[in-house]
This record gives structure tokens, sequence and C-alpha cells, in this order.
């Protein structure tokens, strides 16, 4: 079982379109990143929220850490075709050591023209 | 950003061969660095943690003796996969952790694909 579930797994919108990635959990983390990655390649780290209730925003894309800091979401305002692609929440916990990252199972989004 | 970067990004070899990755961190020094594995349309999966100077910690049925891994100095980890095999056919990824008195990030690497024939 995934210690982060994400959700939808798969979304596919128009352009235009707004649309929203949900990232859950029952652990409590110290801080959650999310990634997007393309075919081929690795992931690019997107943001990093560290603060219960924090709300980032990075052009069109807003993303918010739940007060709890168990769940986060991320929302993209019109998207667009090249914000296509596989989004990865991941979150280090806080008894975890040496920084490591516990994943999602991706959702991957596809925005057509 | 930090900049992370391995080599080769793509082989190709054959069944029973060794092939050593590279992981490199461009700008900035990473005392732990990470390996992933990572199948078609999944996420990644923890194959281990490389901390410099000292032996790398394995996940949970990932064998040892098959992926060695070696953090030999600050901006500078390798895993080689001895003796691979077909099922080792995958896309490897590093990340090299650069942290703060407050959180850390990763920084992932482009990836390299193994292909065992």
């Amino acid at each position: 079982t995934q210690l982060l579930e994400q959700s939808p797994q798969f979304l596919s919108i128009q352009e235009g379109e707004n649309l929203t990635v949900y990232c859950n959990s029952s652990s409590v983390f110290s801080s959650l990143q999310w990634y997007r990655q393309e075919p081929g390649e690795g992931p690019v780290l997107l943001v990093t929220v560290v603060t219960g209730g924090e709300v980032k925003k990075l052009k069109r894309l807003t993303f918010q850490f739940g007060d709890a800091r168990k769940d986060s979401s991320l929302h993209i305002t019109a998207a667009q075709p090249g914000d296509t692609g596989l989004y990865l929440c991941a979150g280090e916990k806080t008894t975890d050591s040496w920084g490591k990252l516990q994943f999602g199972a991706g959702t991957q989004v596809v925005v057509t023209p | 950003g930090a900049v992370v970067s391995q080599h080769p990004s793509w082989v190709i070899c054959k069944s029973g061969t060794s092939v050593k990755i590279e992981c490199r961190s461009l700008d900035f020094q990473a005392t732990t660095m990470f390996w992933y594995r990572q199948f078609p349309k999944q996420s990644l999966m923890l194959m281990a943690t490389s901390n410099e100077g000292s032996k790398a910690t394995y996940e949970q049925g990932v064998e040892k003796d098959k992926f060695l891994i070696n953090h030999a100095s600050l901006t500078l980890s390798t895993l080689t996969v001895t003796s691979a095999h077909p099922e080792d056919s995958s896309f490897y990824i590093c990340s090299a952790r650069r942290g703060s008195a407050i959180y850390n990030e990763q920084f992932f690497g482009p990836g390299t694909r193994l292909t065992v024939l």
C-alpha cells in the first residue's frame, strides 16, 4: 500500500480548463514536495511546502499543504498542453532519517489543445 | 536550481555483464544521494540511500550484492548492476539531497535507461 495516496490516477482535460490533484495520507510529514515528470526524464521539483496551511503559487499552479501536514493539493488554472506530465507528490516523514521521501503513485495529466 | 547529472543516459548490455551508472551533483555538495527504479507508468521505487563515506542503506527486497552502491565523494555516487539479467531492465534515477536546517529537497538526475538482452 502507498503511504501517500494520490487522486485521480489519470486526468484528461481540454486546454483552458482547471484541474486539481490530491495527495493524502494518515501520516504527518515535515515537508512535502511536488514534482512533474515527462517520459524518459527525471522528476523536476516544482515546490516544497513545510508549514501546515501553507499556500504557494507558481504562475498558474497553486499548492496547498493541509493544516495537519497530512495532505496536499495541486491546482492548475487554465491548463495548457505544456502542463502534460506525471505529477508526483513526495513527503518526508517526521520519523524518517536521511531525508528519505515517500512517493505517491502519481497522477498522469493530459492536456489536449 | 540544483543540477544533477547521470551517465550514461541509456545502456544496452548482454545478460551476465555488469553496468555502472554515475550520479553527480554539479553545483552543490550532497552528503546523501538516493537511487530509485521506475517501471513504465509507475511511480519511483526507492532502492537505497547512499551516504558519503559510509555503506549504503538498502530498502527491503533490494539485493545488496546485486546493486552495488559507492558514494566516494560529496558529488558522486555510483550504482553498479552486477551480472545483469533481463528482469533488471528498467529506468534508474538518482537524486541528491540538498539539506537545510528546516527541510530538505531532492533534485533528480535525468535517469538511465538500462536494457539487458
